[in-house]
């Protein structure tokens, strides 16, 4: 397996534009994590997926920030209208979650963002 | 919600020395306690994890201990090497939040030859 694949790996942008970031989970895993990562507020949980069914967002900033999972091996989270201070590595993690206590996350490479 | 609290922010050892990171979290709930360590410009990776059912664990050079009383939870790394150099991170979790992992802030650990 890739492991979990996230893309662009960096994105460099200016203030105002959209930015969406892309995540494909581990084939099999049923929860998906989304976090971002500072200097300041370190790893941030920012919205968490089980079964493709949002179940946990009020880690979500502002609503410039959206975040879907349209089937089991895809998500993305969005930034409309993208801000300096959204500048981040932001992280997408899938977990297995069987319930037999198997709740490993397994990280992606990261998304570094840079808005202008 | 829960609230994970981690020390030192940095730590600096000489090779062959121990370590020792300790976080305290808030969330009585919580039952899954994972350490993750991060290189530079990498994705943070585990290194070892415990569940509340158990009070240590012990995987080689690298051990956990909990205490669900105090709520707190420590890292103990052994016979440091450099490559054991990285970021740490504590985080803890619970069943009702799917699992969603709480960290703390980081400790830098700097082993030096």
């Amino acid at each position: 397996d890739a492991g979990v694949i996230q893309s662009p790996r960096h994105e460099v942008t200016e203030m105002g534009q959209e930015v969406t970031l892309r995540c494909k989970p581990i084939s099999g895993h049923n929860s998906l994590f989304w976090y971002r990562q500072t200097m300041m507020r370190g790893l941030e949980l920012l919205i968490y997926f089980n079964n493709n069914v949002p179940i946990d967002d009020s880690g979500m900033p502002e609503d410039r920030f959206s975040a879907k999972m349209p089937n089991a091996s895809f998500s993305t989270l969005k930034i409309q209208p993208s801000e300096p201070r959204d500048s981040a590595v932001y992280f997408c993690a899938s977990s297995p979650l069987d319930g037999g206590g198997k709740n490993e996350q397994f990280f992606g490479p990261g998304t570094r963002l840079t808005v202008l | 919600g829960e609230n994970v609290e981690q020390h030192p922010s940095t730590l600096s050892v000489q090779e062959g020395d121990s370590a020792v990171i300790k976080c305290t979290y808030s969330d009585s709930a919580s039952n899954y306690f994972p350490w993750y360590k991060q290189e530079l410009g990498k994705r943070p990776q585990l290194i070892i994890d415990i569940r509340s059912n158990v009070g240590e664990k012990k995987d080689q050079r690298i051990a956990v201990t909990l205490n669900k009383t105090a709520k707190h939870f420590s890292l103990h790394i052994t016979e440091t090497q450099p490559e054991d150099s990285a970021v740490y991170f504590c985080a803890a979790s619970t069943p009702n939040s799917g699992y969603a992992l709480n960290f703390g802030k980081g400790t830098s650990l700097l082993v030096t030859p």
